[in-house]
């Protein structure tokens, strides 16, 4: 159980475009996502927190107006990278949490590469 | 500021021995903490979590310990087995709002055949 897809698993676009990033959780309803992003060798940082129905909540340095989040449904969370630039390469990861929990299930994350 | 720390990036030991990942944190507000396993170009797997309320948490080959005095908390691995080698991040959060979680720098194990 606790299954979180992500999609695609890896993207290549050109820069000045959009990207958007889909992420599910299979087998249980997900009051609350996370959008993550890793550099190489390093740890994860969190871009934002999002809830079913309500905006994102976002990290501090984290362009809301560039990352765009919808959570439109309880299994259903997505990111759009918009007018991408190089420096937005990285490695994106979604987790969500099947109601008040601690614990949060990742999904298996998606390459981004602008060039 | 980085609230959770990983002072080792890498750690190798033998399979069969015992492997000690540890992890500090400076935020007393954090009352839940857990380690997460990660292979290359994948998410996160949860392994084990612990609660402030307690010292020791086990599951199977997996014991974490949790130091509240000294914001310290440890993973042991015993016996090690070549398919632990991973990056393994603790992570913690002072519940709030939203749960969110915090992650350490992650380390490094490679368990030698």
């Amino acid at each position: 159980g606790a299954v979180v897809s992500q999609h695609p698993s890896w993207v290549i676009c050109k820069s000045g475009t959009s990207v958007k990033i889909e992420c599910r959780s299979l087998d249980f309803q997900a009051t609350t996502m996370f959008w993550y992003r890793q550099f190489p060798k390093q740890s994860l940082m969190l871009m934002a927190t999002s809830n079913e129905g309500s905006k994102a909540t976002y990290e501090q340095g984290v362009e809301k107006d560039k990352f765009l989040i919808n959570h439109a449904s309880l299994t259903l969370s997505t990111l759009t990278v918009t007018s991408a630039h190089p420096e937005d390469s990285s490695f994106y990861i979604c987790s969500a949490t099947p109601g008040p929990s601690y614990e949060q299930y990742f999904g298996p994350g998606t390459r981004l590469t602008v060039t | 500021d980085q609230q959770v720390k990983q002072n080792s990036p890498s750690l190798s030991v033998q399979e069969g021995r015992i492997s000690i990942l540890n992890c500090d944190y400076t935020n007393s507000m954090f009352d839940y903490f857990l380690w997460y396993k990660k292979y290359p170009a994948e998410g996160p797997t949860f392994l084990i979590s612990i609660s402030s309320i307690k010292d020791k948490n086990e599951d199977g080959r997996f014991t974490v310990f949790l130091n509240k005095s000294a914001k310290h908390l440890s993973l042991h691995i015993v016996p090690s087995q070549p398919g632990d080698s991973a990056v393994y991040f603790c992570a913690a959060t002072d519940g709030g709002a939203t749960n969110k979680l915090i992650f350490g720098t992650g380390t490094l194990l490679a368990v030698q055949p």
